[in-house]
């Protein structure tokens, strides 16, 4: 079986500061890790994605994240936040079969001016 | 992209509803969610090829189909008050490292 477990169900956080969504998950196989976005009364797009290689991934609009194996862990990360950001975002695992992704509870981050 | 519709709608227990999906030009593979209010997506199932091809831990009052024209449909009969929440359809390439392409949502309401 696998799951994801996002730590923080909230993160409020100050404009042009730096914020860590943490995010870790199970699975007994290999796997695929991404992070989504949704955006109020949106649905969710894909914000960045851990295929193989490099474990930093990064995405257009600053954000990046780790994947570590041996923490099991897949941190988002972002050096200085803008109100743009303020969203939902959620963690996500494929470890195969039929392509069933399996989602976190998400993490509503807040961006204050 | 992918869109879905309609966007809203309300139902009453007991009533059956289909929510409809056309897919991302290209994609071959359809998966359905469903978001409850403060959850992440859960897995319905996915459809490969017009045929069903895996399913999450929900009842078989939930069904679908794919059509050949990249659409698809969802449909739930019976509806209970917990089947309110935001259901998503996502289209992709099939294979499990391809990402999800959402659309944004049909919210259900059931009273």
């Amino acid at each position: 079986a696998q799951s994801v477990t996002q730590l923080d169900s909230q993160v409020p956080v100050f404009e042009e500061a730096p914020v860590e969504l943490r995010c870790n998950y199970s699975s007994s196989v290999s796997v695929y890790l991404f992070w989504y976005v949704q955006y109020p009364n949106q649905g969710l797009q894909l914000l960045l994605k851990y295929l193989s290689g490099s474990t930093l991934v990064e995405s257009i609009n600053g954000f990046e994240a780790e994947f570590n194996k041996s923490q099991t862990s897949f941190h988002l990360r972002k050096p200085s936040v803008h109100i743009s950001d303020t969203a939902e975002y959620f963690c996500a695992l494929n470890s195969g079969g039929y392509q069933k992704v399996t989602f976190g509870t998400g993490t509503k981050l807040q961006v204050i001016p | 992209g992918v869109t879905q519709s309609p966007t809203h709608l309300i139902k009453t227990r007991g009533q059956q509803v289909t929510l409809r999906c056309s897919s991302q030009s290209g994609h071959n593979t359809v998966s359905w969610y469903q978001q409850a209010l403060g959850q992440g997506p859960q897995f319905i199932f996915q459809y490969y090829r017009e045929e069903e091809n895996g399913r999450g831990n929900f009842p078989p009052r939930f069904s679908g189909l794919q059509f050949p024209n990249d659409s698809s449909e969802l449909n739930v009969n019976a509806l209970e008050l917990d089947d309110s929440a935001l259901y998503l359809c996502a289209s992709s390439y099939r294979a499990d490292n391809s990402p999800l392409h959402f659309g944004n949502g049909t919210r259900l309401t059931v009273t």
